[in-house]
């Protein structure tokens, strides 16, 4: 079956530390997303890529980087430098703009 | 920033009533779409609704967009406990870019 995966499920990160998200679709998807969820809020736009070697950054940005050199992967590291880290972050992923998003199940990332 | 967003913030029900959830935003856009989340899971795409049309079915859902007051509204009729989880509007601003901006959306309890 075709979807999109997200791993760990929950990860634990010491201050000062970067660690890195992963996303992995298999539904030939060309664009991309990583999304930031705070309890009781919406989302809100880390990143984005509409295609392979491409990314925008969204609304929050600062503190978080990624890369996307496969369609399948878009992998989110969030570095030190992000100082309020403990969120739950999601990745999705749409074949245009006229489509929904498929989104993974979710990395719940917690400061410790 | 929010482009979308969502009222009432949380809506109680009786099951077998309809629910109904409204949400406005702030620019043109080309596409509104509505999503599902259950608590500590990722969203399920629900409905797209494209600017040039007023109103969508699917199954027990209805969606209906009126671009001249910037609103849109999701209905859900014959309620069922299952249906208890928090909707959210988004909206891709007529960016064309592929890049959607979610709502802080609203609360649904539907009480068996």
């Amino acid at each position: 079956d075709g979807g999109i995966t997200q791993s760990p499920k929950y990860l634990f990160r010491k201050e000062g530390q970067n660690v890195t998200l992963s996303c992995e679709q298999n539904l030939n998807h060309d664009a991309m997303y990583w999304y930031r969820q705070d309890p009781g809020q919406g989302l809100r736009l880390i990143y984005y890529s509409q295609i392979v070697n491409d990314f925008q950054k969204g609304d929050i940005a600062e503190g978080y980087s990624v890369s996307r050199e496969k369609k399948e992967s878009f992998p989110l590291t969030v570095t030190s430098a992000q100082k309020n880290p403990t969120a739950f972050y999601l990745c999705a992923s749409s074949i245009s703009d006229s489509y929904g998003y498929t989104f993974g199940s979710g990395t719940r990332l917690t400061v410790v | 920033s929010q482009q979308g967003e969502e009222d009432p913030q949380a809506l109680s029900i009786q099951e077998g009533e309809n629910a109904t959830m409204n949400c406005s935003y702030k620019t043109s856009i080309n596409n509104l779409q509505w999503y599902r989340q259950n608590s500590g899971r990722g969203l399920v795409h629900l409905i797209l609704i494209r600017s040039n049309e007023r109103e969508k079915h699917s199954g027990r859902l209805r969606v209906t967009l009126d671009t001249s007051k910037k609103s849109s509204s999701l209905l859900i009729t014959a309620s069922r406990a299952a249906d208890t989880a928090s909707y959210f509007c988004a909206t891709d601003g007529g960016s064309g870019t592929y890049k959607y901006i979610f709502g802080t959306g609203t609360r649904l309890k539907v009480l068996a």
